[in-house]
């Protein structure tokens, strides 16, 4: 399928377990990024990636572990989840070509820590 | 400092026109922009504004902008059952390595009755 896609949908998991998001784009975007989305906060920057090999710590990295080998993949890894990070998560994706700054969203996960 | 804010929650008669504030911290901002969110879903772009234009339209939707206020506004007109939605408002935020990220507002939650 075209676009950006994220899976697992929804995923509950215990404290202390490690826990792996998956993001996905088609595009050969450059940049790629991990949100989260909590009540009242709106969208938080947790990483980003401007290219394969190449990522760098947003607003709320603590917990959390990304890597970048393929231009198209993007996962986030908890390393030891906490029920403070129970949240949605979101990826995006953006190109270079273009003026602006727009990014383009997956559909989410829903992440569920007991 | 970076800050983007919305109010939390509107409700809007079907057929009426609905305006969403927000106001924004970064007068360096280039483009401003409306993300809509359905439920289940990831971030859709709706529109934006480059920012030495006062307006914008796009069919329903009329993007207006104070640049001396820091105040954006979203108005649609002809409000229906399908607009029911959240809407974010982000502006972007020079980062380092020459990116722009994207802050955003909380979201305003807009609930369309019959």
């Amino acid at each position: 399928d075209a676009g950006i896609t994220q899976s697992p949908r929804y995923k509950i998991t215990e404290t202390g377990r490690q826990v792996t998001l998956m993001c996905h784009q088609t595009w050969s975007h450059s940049y790629m990024f991990w949100y989260r989305q909590d009540l009242g906060h709106g969208l938080r920057l947790i990483y980003y990636s401007a290219a394969a090999d190449i990522t760098d710590k947003g607003e709320v990295p603590d917990g959390y572990v990304v890597s970048r080998s393929k231009t198209e993949n993007f996962p986030l890894t908890l390393e030891s989840a906490t029920r403070s990070q129970t949240s949605v998560y979101f990826c995006a994706s953006r190109g270079t070509g273009s003026s602006t700054d727009t990014q383009y969203f997956g559909p989410g996960t829903r992440l569920t820590v007991l | 400092g970076e800050d983007v804010e919305q109010s939390l929650f509107l409700s809007v008669r079907e057929g009426d026109s609905s305006v969403i504030n927000c106001t924004y911290t970064d007068s360096s901002s280039t483009y401003l922009y409306w993300y809509k969110q359905e439920p289940g879903a990831g971030l859709q772009l709706l529109t934006y504004i480059f920012s030495n234009m006062d307006m914008k339209q796009d069919q329903r939707l009329t993007v207006l902008l104070n640049k001396k206020d820091k105040h954006l506004s979203l108005r649609i007109a002809d409000t229906q059952t399908g607009d029911s939605a959240i809407y974010f408002c982000a502006e972007t935020h020079e980062f380092s390595g020459g990116y722009n990220k994207l802050i955003f507002g909380a979201g305003t939650r807009l609930a369309v009755h019959p």
